[in-house]
């Protein structure tokens, strides 16, 4: 079956400008989180998404947002962006955020910001 | 505060060896933990957990040991093959509602020479 796929896979922008991320995940999964890697602070939990409602947010500023479709595809955006904002951006999805069944990562979009 | 760390940034392993790679917590309410493999351009792998009422679980040539009262698990991998070479994650969840999300360590980059 199709994994878990992330558009577009780079990405550069302007500081200032905003941006959009996209994830499809995998067919039946309801469940969509998104995290943010950088190489001094690794993976972090942006937020999680189930059935279109937010249920969990990490800890990042407003600028950081997103949402999800009834067809459980998720978008987030990014807006005013800054130059710490360059990061691997990776979304997850899983059945319903069961952990101990593990998530499925996409493979992420890498924004760079100039 | 990091709560999930991962305190060798990298580790070499000569092939045919075991590899253990460590993993620390500091909260007390985490009670489900995983490890995750990750390749360069890729999104990070489901590779094994672990739930708190365990302290060993075994799946092929891996092997995750809990120690909760240490607060310290730590993965085997045994033996190391240079395919074996990636970044490898520690993550650690709580349960119940409001805990979708996996909290990460920075990383150990191991290296299986041949």
């Amino acid at each position: 079956k199709a994994g878990v796929t992330q558009t577009p896979r780079y990405l550069i922008k302007t500081r200032g400008q905003q941006v959009t991320l996209s994830c499809s995940p995998i067919s039946g999964h309801r469940s969509v989180s998104w995290y943010q890697q950088t190489p001094g602070q690794g993976l972090q939990f942006l937020f999680e998404y189930f059935s279109e409602t937010q249920r969990n947010k990490g800890n990042f500023p407003g600028r950081f947002s997103g949402r999800q479709f009834s067809n459980s595809r998720s978008e987030m955006n990014v807006s005013t962006l800054e130059l710490g904002d360059s990061a691997l951006y990776l979304c997850a999805s899983s059945l319903n955020a069961e952990t101990n069944y593990g998530y499925t990562f996409g493979s992420g979009t890498r924004l760079t910001v100039v | 505060d990091q709560q999930v760390k991962q305190n060798s940034p990298s580790l070499s392993v000569q092939e045919g060896r075991i590899s253990i790679l460590n993993c620390d917590y500091t909260n007390s309410m985490f009670d489900y933990f995983l490890w995750y493999k990750k390749y360069p351009a890729e999104g990070p792998t489901f590779l094994i957990s672990i739930s708190s009422i365990k302290d060993k679980n075994e799946d092929g040539r891996f092997t995750v040991f809990l120690n909760k009262s240490a607060k310290h698990l730590s993965l085997h991998i045994v033996p190391s093959q240079p395919g074996d070479s990636a970044v490898y994650f520690c993550a650690a969840s709580g349960s119940g509602a409001g805990s979708y999300q996996l909290t990460f360590g920075k990383g150990t980059k191991l290296s299986v020479i041949p």
